[in-house]
């Protein structure tokens, strides 16, 4: 089994519903990430977590919200998904500051 | 603030010569520094990282990196080349220092294309 996983793989949608998307972790990393990913663009930061009680934006919060519902849980929200919302989201979890990311297999989500 | 430039969107090698991606940072201290690759409709996978010691980092499948402070540069290498090598390749830096944001700032990536 997939140490990091995301669902849905694919999601399409149209402007202005609210969508979620999910990432569980079976690593016992206190650290989960979530990034977009756009052609040209790399990887972009949307919103990080160090335990359940901590939350913190990244470089692109602006039309997202998360919620770390358990230390193996970390959810993205779009409130009012829009059409420059269309990539590929991807959630990542690490167990500290030193150590690499491992990311999950990726959700394509597009906004119509 | 801390960046990563992968200054080639494109690299293309023969299968069996030696790769080289490249990948330059900028951080205020001093730097961890992280190779990854993305196959086709697959998650990143962590390939090799420079935290400390040794400048020559070895990873998986037979890649390596080399720390050069003076030049701010962790290239990517690997001495024969794999048609199965074929990928996304990113290079990511976080600063050591900045333990409370333990933000890892991702290049744009370089296309490795190795050709039979």
């Amino acid at each position: 089994d997939a140490d990091v996983t995301q669902t849905p793989r694919n999601r399409i949608t149209k402007t202005g519903k609210r969508i979620m998307l999910e990432c569980s972790q079976t690593k016992g990393h206190d650290r989960m990430y979530w990034y977009r990913q756009d052609p040209g663009l790399g990887l972009r930061l949307i919103y990080y977590s160090f335990d359940v009680k901590d939350i913190n934006k990244g470089e692109i919060s602006d039309g997202y919200s998360v919620s770390r519902q358990a230390q193996a849980k970390f959810s993205l929200s779009l409130e009012s998904a829009i059409p420059n919302q269309t990539a590929l989201y991807f959630c990542a979890t690490s167990p500290g500051h030193g150590n690499e990311q491992f990311f999950g297999p990726g959700t394509r989500l597009t906004v119509l | 603030a801390q960046s990563v430039a992968q200054p080639e969107d494109q690299v293309n090698v023969a299968e069996g010569n030696p790769l080289t991606v490249k990948c330059t940072y900028s951080v205020s201290g001093n730097p961890y520094l992280f190779w990854y690759v993305q196959y086709p409709n697959r998650g990143l996978q962590f390939l090799l990282k420079y935290i400390t010691g040794d400048n020559l980092v070895k990873g998986s499948y037979g890649f390596e990196a080399e720390f050069n402070k003076s030049q701010t540069s962790f290239h990517l290498k690997k001495p024969s080349a794999l048609v199965s090598d074929s990928a996304l390749y990113f290079c990511a830096v976080r600063d050591r220092a900045d333990t409370n944001a333990g933000k890892s700032t991702f290049g744009d990536g370089t296309t490795l294309t190795v050709k039979p």
